[in-house]
């Protein structure tokens, strides 16, 4: 298995409430990328990075921003979080860009916003 | 529509049945990926493929561009199948199915 961590696993907030998530990779990978998972939605992308410092936005990334200051940690953060937002987040590497080749998921991380 | 459709979107079987997963697509691609994600949550590739067939175990996928399908097939299902399986599209970008629901029993 790929080296992808996630963390937390589970978390509860409330509204209003800057939430972060993390994402930490032992492969060395240049891409990595942040993906929410909801019901009748295949995953969808929120943002991604392909170098340290270097991120763009994805097809969903409205309310969200992202830091890459290290090759191995790609962070998550929901400023302000809403109920809209309650969604199993997955973090993914990937040696190519995506569209090229094979991506490694983590664990998710489940986040309910009351 | 959705560009990338799978169907069934629920499907259940006896232990050792065959089973068909199926994947369209309505983008151009240069390839495209299986991936299974276990009732825990956790997301593992199973195949990429841009053309014909592979296969890895009771597993086997086939792809057709010129129609914009894949399949995946499991022989000889078995209760530790019981996952959703998820196809996705790569191309410019990856897009990704809604997923197929498999419940084996024994």
């Amino acid at each position: 298995d790929a080296g992808i961590t996630q963390s937390p696993r589970h978390k509860v907030t409330e509204t209003g409430t800057p939430v972060t998530l993390r994402c930490h990779q032992t492969e060395n990978h240049r891409y990595m990328y942040w993906y929410r998972q909801d019901p009748g939605h295949g995953l969808r992308l929120i943002h991604y990075s392909y170098g340290v410092k270097d991120t763009d936005k994805g097809e969903v990334s409205d309310g969200y921003s992202v830091s890459r200051s290290k090759t191995e940690d790609f962070l998550l953060t929901l400023e302000s979080a809403t109920s809209s937002q309650t969604s199993v987040y997955f973090c993914a590497i990937s040696e190519l860009r995506q569209g090229s080749g094979e991506q490694f998921f983590g664990p998710g991380t489940r986040l309910t916003v009351l | 529509k959705n560009e990338v459709e799978q169907s069934p979107q629920n499907l259940t079987a006896q232990e050792g049945e065959f089973i068909t997963i199926n994947c369209s697509y309505s983008v151009g691609i240069s390839a495209l990926h299986w991936l299974q994600q276990h009732p825990g949550g956790g997301i593992v590739s199973l195949f990429m493929l841009s053309s014909g067939k592979k296969k890895h175990g009771r597993l086997i996928a086939t792809i057709n561009i010129q129609e914009k399908h894949s399949s995946l097939h499991i022989t000889a299902s078995h209760p530790r199948d019981s996952a959703v399986y998820i196809c996705a599209t790569i191309g410019d970008k990856l897009i990704f199915g809604t997923g197929t629901r498999l419940q084996v029993f024994p």
